[in-house]
């Protein structure tokens, strides 16, 4: 069974740009959880889409957003980036029921 | 707002010594409780949970120990190797698909 798969792995934008990172959850996986990882901040929860709907969202600017399409890959938007949006942002997917969270590679961005 | 401390940031031990990472959670409602590994460069994964019906669980040379009374539960690893050496986060949560986490202890265990 395929894993979570993150795409692009890396990326840099310059800053005011806009970039948009994509996950493929694990097969039969409905439940996409976004997180930003950075050395300061840590593991910070972004939102979480499942069957195309927003369910919870974290304590980030509406620059951040998402949406998750018919087949569960779900992307996550940032527009008009900062250099404080340099991190690593992972992706976990699970399916809904009492199992736990599998993540991704994560996409490393990096904004100059 | 939930919060998840998580002590030490650091840990130094040597091979076949033990080791001990502590975290102290907010939310009263958590009920979940894992922990994951982080090798560098690496995604984390998940070594070991807890739920809150559990106040102990072991796998191997790995145990959590779950305190509900004063939110606090804890990670021991017996008969440490160096392959063991990686950044360990807990996490607190009242569903598996928003996880709060702790700010992570570097492991460093030396041959």
């Amino acid at each position: 069974k395929a894993g979570v798969t993150q795409t692009p792995r890396y990326l840099i934008k310059t800053r005011g740009q806009q970039v948009t990172l994509s996950c493929s959850p694990i097969s039969g996986h409905r439940s996409v959880s976004w997180y930003q990882q950075t050395p300061g901040q840590g593991l910070q929860f972004l939102f979480e889409y499942f069957s195309e709907t927003q369910r919870n969202k974290g304590n980030f600017p509406g620059r951040f957003s998402g949406r998750q399409f018919s087949n569960s890959r779900s992307e996550m938007n940032v527009s008009t980036l900062e250099l404080g949006d340099s991190a690593l942002y992972l992706c976990a997917s699970s399916n809904n029921g009492d199992t736990e969270a599998f993540f991704g590679q994560g996409t490393r961005l990096t904004v100059v | 707002g939930e919060n998840v401390e998580q002590h030490p940031s650091t840990l130094s031990v040597q091979e076949g010594d033990s080791a001990v990472i502590k975290c102290t959670y907010s939310d009263s409602a958590s009920n979940y409780f894992p922990w994951y590994k982080q090798e560098l460069g690496k995604r984390p994964q998940l070594i070991i949970d807890i739920r809150s019906n559990v106040g102990e669980k072991k796998d191997q040379r790995i145990a959590v120990t779950l305190n509900k009374t004063a939110k606090h539960f804890s990670l021991h690893i017996t008969e440490t190797q160096p392959e063991d050496s990686a950044v360990y986060f807990c996490a607190a949560s009242r569903s598996f698909q928003k996880l709060v986490f702790g700010t992570g202890t570097r492991l460093l265990v030396s041959p």
